[in-house]
């Protein structure tokens, strides 16, 4: 079974515009990742936030992590055509065996 | 830097038949991991290497599903016999390693496979 569960499952939006995915996950974790994934790509991993971490940047990504209410944002500011993709969270549960549990991914459309 | 390689891209078989794949993580990357991918999921863990050890194939099905990795390079991944419900994408993808707990995976570009 899948740990993570994304929100919404697919969301579009103009270009421009900032795109904001959800992310919640069942078990305690010791980190958890975002990824990309298009056709043209592959997976391509974006972001990783530690539990003891509440924010982290990274160019136009913001991730948050409330591990009280078990879920993680990511926010996608100034979106581009190019963002159009779908984006996974991946949680590494806490024995540290490096070992990703992916939802199902959120299918975001950036329409120019 | 060269990538995570994969080969064949695509395959198409028939249900019962046999079909290997294959991988080459990036150079130094000690981890490597395969992954199944159905069509509208995310990707499952299948199983995880350590150098040529295995860490963890709890999710592997193992009556039709077997993985080696040679001398803790290369890997490969043979389904025997194929059933409808493997039509998925094979992704494989590698790390440095258990000792390095924020390194990210590298995926490959995947073996998107057909079983008729």
């Amino acid at each position: 079974s899948q740990q993570g569960e994304e929100d919404p499952q697919a969301l579009s939006i103009q270009e421009g515009e900032n795109a904001t995915m959800n992310c919640s996950y069942k078990t305690s974790i010791n980190n958890l990742q975002w990824y990309r994934q298009n056709s043209g790509r592959g997976l391509v991993h974006l972001i990783l936030i530690r539990s003891n971490e509440r924010e982290k940047h990274s160019g136009r990504l913001r991730v948050t992590l409330d591990t009280s209410k078990k879920s993680s944002s990511l926010l996608i500011t100034a979106s581009r055509a190019a963002d159009t993709a779908s984006y996974f969270c991946a949680t590494d549960g806490i024995q540290g065996a490096q070992k990703l549990v992916f939802g199902q991914g959120t299918r975001l459309t950036i329409n120019p | 830097e060269a990538g995570v390689a994969q080969s064949p891209r695509y395959k198409i078989i028939e249900k019962r038949q046999s079909v290997a794949f294959w991988c080459n993580p990036i150079s130094g990357h000690a981890t490597l991991y395969w992954y199944q991918q159905i069509l509208g999921q995310g990707p499952k863990l299948l199983i995880q290497f350590q150098n040529n050890g295995v860490v963890d194939d709890s999710q592997l099905p193992k009556d039709r599903f077997s993985a080696e990795r040679l001398k803790g390079v290369d890997s490969t991944l043979k389904i025997q016999p194929a059933k409808l419900e493997d039509s998925a994408v094979y992704l494989c993808a590698s790390s440095f390693g258990l000792r390095f707990p924020k390194s990210p995976q590298y995926f490959g570009p995947g073996t998107r496979l057909l079983v008729l």
